[in-house]
């Protein structure tokens, strides 16, 4: 049967500007959370990781804030480029439970010119 | 450069027809995953391997089954594809601790498609 794909919410930022994306959890036990990029037809890229007992971390060009008591993610990028343009999904995971993670649902990140 | 390589990088397979995935790491990691990704949507593990142990998610259907040989190898067989089994396939890796995370790192995917 034909299959319909879902539409990603998308983020459209100007070059050079700074991009937020946000990113909502479920389980108030989990202590391990991740940011992905993935651009099309490759696999998800690391960016960032940040665990539960810090609000805050930073890469090159790249801030993870957490926020536990109203289990929010987000990711700033600085200056943005054309090539942070991609789909970007946050995971978190509950290290007591297992070591799986469980993925948001995407957004994607579309930088103008 | 330490990676995770998938081969091949596009499959084409029959309905019904076997088709085995494969995955290789050269990172020495303890633990190996499968993730199914459809079109616009987030990836869906399958199933990983956390050294010889495997452990398979309770909605992976049967048709789906994975050998890991060695540390460095783990192979993904659909025995009997479906259309609805069409879409990139992607293998991770991680270190495995107790008690801590890891990041995952992944391969480039295996866009699998069924005529």
């Amino acid at each position: 049967g034909e299959s319909v794909g879902l539409h990603l919410p998308t983020l459209s930022v100007q070059e050079g500007d700074n991009s937020i994306i946000n990113c909502a959890y479920s389980n108030s036990a989990s202590d391990y959370f991740i940011w992905y990029k993935q651009e099309s037809g490759k696999g998800p890229q690391f960016i960032i990781d940040i665990r539960s007992n810090m609000d805050k971390r930073q890469g090159q060009r790249v801030t993870v804030l957490l926020n536990k008591t109203v289990k929010h993610l987000s990711l700033q990028i600085a200056a943005t480029q054309p090539g942070d343009s991609a789909v970007y999904f946050c995971a978190e995971n509950n290290t007591g439970a297992n070591s799986k993670l469980t993925f948001g649902k995407g957004i994607t990140l579309s930088v103008r010119p | 450069d330490a990676m995770v390589i998938q081969n091949p990088r596009y499959q084409v397979t029959q309905f019904g027809k076997p088709v085995t995935l494969s995955c290789s790491q050269t990172l020495n990691h303890n633990v190996m995953y499968w993730y199914q990704q459809k079109s616009s949507q987030a990836p869906k593990l399958l199933f990983h391997y956390y050294d010889k142990d495997f452990n398979n998610e309770a909605d992976t259907p049967d048709n789906f089954q994975s050998r890991r040989p060695n540390t460095s190898f783990c192979f993904l067989d659909i025995r009997s594809p479906g259309l609805g089994d069409a879409a990139m396939y992607l293998c991770a890796t991680s270190r495995g601790g107790w008690g801590i995370t890891y990041e995952q790192y992944f391969g480039p995917g295996t866009r699998l498609t069924v005529t």
